[in-house]
């Protein structure tokens, strides 16, 4: 089973940084099952990024993805009020399985 | 616009089963694109992906909870269930349905809002 280790744990910054997410697999993900969510207290997850680095519908562009190799990344180039909540990734793979990371918690410093 | 929404007992005793059912409206359970699953949250916790299922009735399920789930589709009534036995408080969450594309996305792009299933006596 694969396991998505997210960092760092809480995120603190300020409105108008940019926010760099991680999220390692511990084993080979292909790019195109990898995703990111977005949730805010009190709301289901919201998908983000799919793919690895496609955009979902309706998603800003300050939203971005990349990777190499076993690691992906999240970036928000320039926070927005609204930003501030828990990111998760998640894995798929060929079984329909799929697997959460723990989460990372962009917070207002 | 697609829409899920969970429904069931928001309250299971200790060693019953937990049983919620996602309706969804605005598409249809049977499109071949699509898997339909459930995810749930502990209070305060991260998202643990439980199972999904796909029309015909297969299904993938979590190997730490392999052992007391059930997931079912009812495509007359465009629905599908999640039963989960024996439950203990550790089962305590809000539950989730969601929408999984099988050949494009492989992400859940849609979700109902949730229901809180506590488990107590």
């Amino acid at each position: 089973e694969i396991v998505l280790t997210q960092s760092p744990g809480t995120l603190p910054l300020s409105p108008g940084d940019r926010a760099t997410l991680s999220c390692r697999a511990s084993q080979s993900v292909p790019s195109s099952f990898l995703a990111w969510y977005q949730q805010k207290p009190g709301q289901a997850p919201r998908l983000l990024i799919y793919s690895a680095s496609s955009r979902a519908t309706g998603i800003p562009d300050r939203f971005s993805g990349s990777w190499s190799g076993t690691d992906f990344t999240l970036t928000i180039s320039r926070l927005e009020p609204e930003d501030f909540a828990v990111y998760y990734c998640q894995q798929y793979d060929t079984s329909s399985s799929l697997t959460f990371g723990g989460g990372t918690k962009v917070e207002i410093k | 616009q697609l829409q899920l929404q969970e429904s069931g007992p928001g309250l299971v005793k200790p060693s019953e089963t937990l049983s919620l059912t996602c309706t969804v409206s605005g598409g249809s359970i049977t499109s071949s694109s699509y898997y339909w699953g459930w995810v749930r949250q502990p209070p305060g916790k991260g998202l643990e992906w439980i199972g999904n299922t796909y029309y015909s009735g297969s299904t993938s399920y979590s190997p730490s909870l392999k052992s007391r789930v059930t997931i079912s589709v009812d495509t007359s009534n465009n629905q599908f269930s999640l039963r989960l036995t024996s439950v203990t408080a550790a089962d305590t969450a809000i539950y989730y349905c969601a929408r999984l594309p099988r050949i494009t996305t492989f992400a859940l792009d849609y979700w109902g809002q949730g229901t809180l299933v506590t488990v107590s006596s």
